[in-house]
């Protein structure tokens, strides 16, 4: 199975970068998976790492150790509409492509 | 752009009552999903599906659940005698797999809530 742990809450001010940390556990590892979430909206993807090093998207760059089961979500020159939850997600081996989640950051930028 | 589609968005219903929840993968997708999210928890696996069947389902997928893929496009959720624990948002998804050159990412649909009284 997976366990997927990462901070439940970060506060940041607008303008500034913020760093979401994500520790893995898994018996299979195919990629990792950064999701955005508004409240009460449906998770979007926001990146994927599968080797390890860094993968830049605009504002947005992930980062992906698989030796040390580890990846970070890096915002930059935050803005308000940032506020949101963060999820780490897993693709472990299986036949299915599911993701695994975690339970998320909740970044609230404050102005 | 292509996205998943889901109804109802909102359904409340009485404990025992069966619910049936609906979704509408992206067209050229081959693997479909149910995930549920528990107001202020994470996002849970409940199963998968690809060629007509199901490929794995969680602990949380008893018998009480059931999939289906009546037509070309429908995929349906139900839930045929509701509990107070099944209160939850549901979210459909759909991927193509892990395509070469692509991330196999998974689209999720806008959910729907589901309130057992």
């Amino acid at each position: 199975g997976q366990n997927i742990d990462q901070p439940t809450e970060m506060t940041a001010t607008e303008g500034a970068i913020v760093q979401i940390n994500c520790t893995y556990q898994t018996s299979g590892f195919n990629g990792l998976f950064w999701y955005q979430q508004h409240a009460g909206e449906a998770p979007t993807f926001l990146s994927y790492n599968v080797l390890d090093g860094l993968e830049e998207k605009g504002r947005f760059s992930s980062f992906l150790s698989r030796s040390k089961g580890y990846s970070y979500l890096l915002l930059k020159e935050l803005q308000m509409k940032d506020s949101a939850s963060y999820l780490c997600a897993v693709r472990g081996y299986s036949n299915d492509y599911k993701l695994s989640f975690g339970a998320g950051t909740t970044v609230t930028v404050r102005a | 752009e292509p996205e998943v589609t889901q109804t109802p968005s909102h359904q409340v219903t009485q404990m025992g009552q069966e619910v049936i929840l609906r979704c509408v993968p992206i067209s050229n997708h081959l693997y479909f999903y149910w995930y549920r999210q528990i107001l202020g928890q994470k996002v849970e696996f409940l199963v998968s599906f690809y060629n007509n069947e199901i490929s794995e389902k969680s602990e949380i997928f008893d018998d009480q659940f059931s999939v289906e893929r009546p037509d070309g496009s429908n995929f349906t959720l139900k839930i045929r005698s509701t509990k107070l624990e099944d209160s939850a948002m549901y979210f459909c998804a759909s991927s193509e797999g892990w395509p070469s050159g692509g991330t196999g990412e998974l689209f999720f649909g806008e959910g729907s809530r589901l309130t057992v009284l």
